[in-house]
């Protein structure tokens, strides 16, 4: 099966502006989870989407935001943004089941710089 | 929300030697400790996982524990080789069950094998 996708793996913003980061999970993984990891906050989590409903969500502000697509592809959104967004955003892929533990699988994550 | 604590920062060791990174965690009702290894410019990727249910889980040369009344788990890598180099990642989960992806991560702890 093929992994984790994430586009684009390198992103470029000034300040004020927004950007929408893609990811393609696992064929048949439904959950789809957003982390954002830098140095000095590490691998902190966004949010998790399951069947196109957000079910979990971290302490971001509201200008992160996210969506899933029926076909289990998620987009996260930042608009606005800062320089303090600069990250490394990665995605995790887990097949749902219930009463199981599912590994997350990441995928290569987007670089974010905002000038 | 859960807290995650991770230590130590850095570790290095001799090749042969082993490995000993600890974590702690706050929320008693957690019950899924994944391990993650992340290499430089790559995403992380599961090395090893243990439920609330089991005190200690080996795979080859890697090990967990957990002692879920202390609150805290542990990594044991034996006979370090240089490619086992890498940031090493403990996380919590506090709903294995299928309902929530939500981990908790501690910083990180970077990991030099000397030849």
């Amino acid at each position: 099966k093929a992994g984790v996708t994430q586009t684009p793996r390198y992103l470029i913003k000034t300040r004020g502006q927004q950007v929408t980061l893609s990811c393609s999970p696992i064929s048949g993984h439904r959950s789809v989870s957003w982390y954002q990891q830098t140095p000095g906050q590490g691998l902190q989590f966004l949010f998790e989407y399951f069947s196109e409903t957000q079910r979990n969500k971290g302490n971001f502000p509201g200008r992160f935001s996210g969506r899933q697509f029926s076909n289990s592809r998620s987009e996260m959104n930042v608009s606005t943004l800062e320089l303090g967004d600069s990250a490394l955003y990665l995605c995790a892929s887990s097949l749902v089941f219930s009463g199981a533990v599912n590994e997350q699988f990441f995928g290569p994550g987007t670089r974010l710089t905002v000038l | 929300g859960e807290n995650v604590e991770q230590h130590p920062s850095t570790l290095s060791v001799q090749e042969g030697d082993s490995a000993v990174i600890k974590c702690t965690y706050s929320d008693s009702a957690s019950n899924y400790f994944p391990w993650y290894k992340q290499e430089l410019g790559k995403r992380p990727q599961l090395i090893i996982d243990i439920r609330s249910n089991v005190g200690e889980k080996k795979d080859q040369r890697i090990a967990v524990t957990l002692n879920k009344t202390a609150k805290h788990f542990s990594l044991h890598i034996t006979e370090t080789q240089p490619e086992d180099s890498a940031v090493y990642f403990c996380a919590v989960d506090p709903n294995s069950g299928g309902s929530n992806y939500k981990l908790t991560f501690g910083k990180g702890t970077l990991l030099t094998v000397n030849p």
